[in-house]
């Protein structure tokens, strides 16, 4: 089946500066990448995803980028601000998700 | 207000008791899935349904059981056969992208 590592587990990055996380997957027919926020004690918010025939997308300070050949899609998240401190995770979908083990993102002020 | 709702928000149990967890949507989805988040992990898929009436196990179905009676409810039972069922349960419905609700945590006493 589909496995999903995600990198780092944890972040620390200076308000307003960028943040990445970055995932790899293993089953080459996935075709779908969702990327979560949660915060504590509420279920995960998707906030952005791509699909496989897409090698970027963007939303306002967010972006996710996917390389086909190499397995890979990341998260860029730009002009950081304190409300973006939560878990972050990817997923890798052909029919069912399968999830990172999360990024805890912290900005400091 | 369109959504999904979990209930309860926080459950206790006895050692050896079944426990049912309530999952409703509005959103005329097809789809419904529940999963588990323990700390440190992902989320990993216990059950989910495509169509009402149908539903298959997901990667850790052992001790749980479904319905899916109508297309808005996908209740989860955690039976006394569920070794370790202390963990945040999530459900999320989606025929193409998936939502999640608020989350239950069940905590065995």
């Amino acid at each position: 089946g589909e496995n999903v590592e995600q990198h780092p587990s944890t972040l620390s990055v200076q308000e307003g500066d960028s943040a990445v996380i970055k995932c790899t997957y293993s089953d080459s027919a996935s075709n779908y990448f969702p990327w979560y926020k949660q915060e504590l004690g509420k279920g995960p918010q998707l906030i952005i995803d791509i699909r496989s025939n897409v090698g970027e997308k963007k939303d306002q300070r967010i972006a996710v980028t996917l390389n086909k050949t190499a397995k890979h899609f990341s998260l860029h998240i730009t002009e950081t601000q304190p409300e973006d401190s939560a878990v972050y995770f990817c997923a890798a979908s052909l029919k069912k998700l399968t999830f990172g083990t999360g990024t805890r993102l912290t900005i400091i002020p | 207000d369109g959504g999904i709702t979990q209930s309860p928000k926080y459950l206790f149990r006895k050692e050896g008791q079944n426990v049912t967890l309530s999952c409703e949507q509005n959103l005329n989805h097809d789809a419904m899935y529940w999963y588990r988040q323990d700390p440190g992990q992902g989320l990993r898929l216990i059950y989910y349904s495509q169509i009402v009436n149908d539903f298959q196990k997901g990667d850790i179905a052992e001790g749980y059981s479904v319905s899916r009676e109508k297309k808005e409810s996908f209740p989860l039972t955690v039976t006394s056969a569920q070794k370790n069922p202390t963990a945040f349960y999530l459900c999320a419905s989606g025929d193409n992208e998936q939502f999640f609700g608020p989350g239950t945590r069940l905590t065995v006493l």
